[in-house]
């Protein structure tokens, strides 16, 4: 089973703030990862994905990937009330199971977003 | 408006009754999957499917079966071996290829009492 770990939060920042999630997997071989926001009631949305080692920004929102440490990060910069969710990180498998999991994501159990005003 | 639809919103049935929940995409999408949501909880993998009449168990497949005749369809049958069946159900989709983002039906919630 391969393991994708989040603090399950609840992690509360002022309105305003940086919020800074994290997401660490245990698979070497994982290339693409995903992070998720999912309100309360609500099925999932994608709000970002990264391949490769670095930064990615998208607006307000910051994916930074560290494939040496195994570590995947998602920071939202100004954050506002609306952004108060539970975010969920997803990855691929590796390379040598991708043949019987081609497509397959592995979840976080996600980490609970609280921004106050 | 391309998209996933589950159906219905809501469900709610007595133990013992088998239950089939809806899952249609008009993405193109070749794959398709299946998760369970419990309170406070992530998602559960329960089957998926890369190719029409093919699929694969997932992480909690026992007392639930699917199909995939067409492309665009997946239903997940609920069965009464299910232990605990009440959650919230989500159906995703996803192109494979260069790229493996999944997005996500509106979910059904079902109830058995």
């Amino acid at each position: 089973q391969k393991e994708v770990e989040q603090n399950s939060g609840p992690l509360s920042v002022p309105e305003g703030a940086i919020a800074s999630l994290n997401c660490t997997y245990s698979d070497r071989g994982s290339q693409s990862f995903f992070w998720y926001r999912q309100y309360s009631g609500k099925s999932p949305e994608l709000i970002m994905f990264i391949y490769s080692n670095g930064d990615k920004e998208d607006g307000r929102f910051t994916a930074q990937l560290n494939k040496a440490s195994q570590y995947v990060s998602l920071l939202i910069r100004d954050s506002q009330p609306s952004d108060s969710a539970t975010y969920l990180c997803a990855v691929t498998p590796g390379w040598a199971d991708r043949g019987s999991t081609l497509g397959r994501l592995y979840f976080g159990r996600g980490t609970q977003l609280t921004v106050w005003p | 408006d391309g998209g996933i639809t589950q159906s219905p919103k809501y469900l709610f049935r007595k133990e013992g009754q088998n239950v089939t929940l809806s899952c249609e995409q008009n993405l193109n999408h070749d794959a398709m999957y299946w998760y369970r949501q419990d309170p406070g909880q992530g998602l559960r993998l329960i089957y998926y499917s890369q190719i029409v009449n093919d699929f694969q168990k997932g992480d909690i497949a026992e007392g639930y079966s699917v199909s995939r005749e067409k492309k665009e369809s997946f239903p997940l049958t609920v069965t009464s071996a299910q232990k605990n069946p009440t959650a919230f159900y989500l159906c995703a989709s996803s192109l494979l290829g260069s790229s493996y983002e999944q997005y996500f039906g509106p979910g059904t919630r079902l109830t058995v009492t």
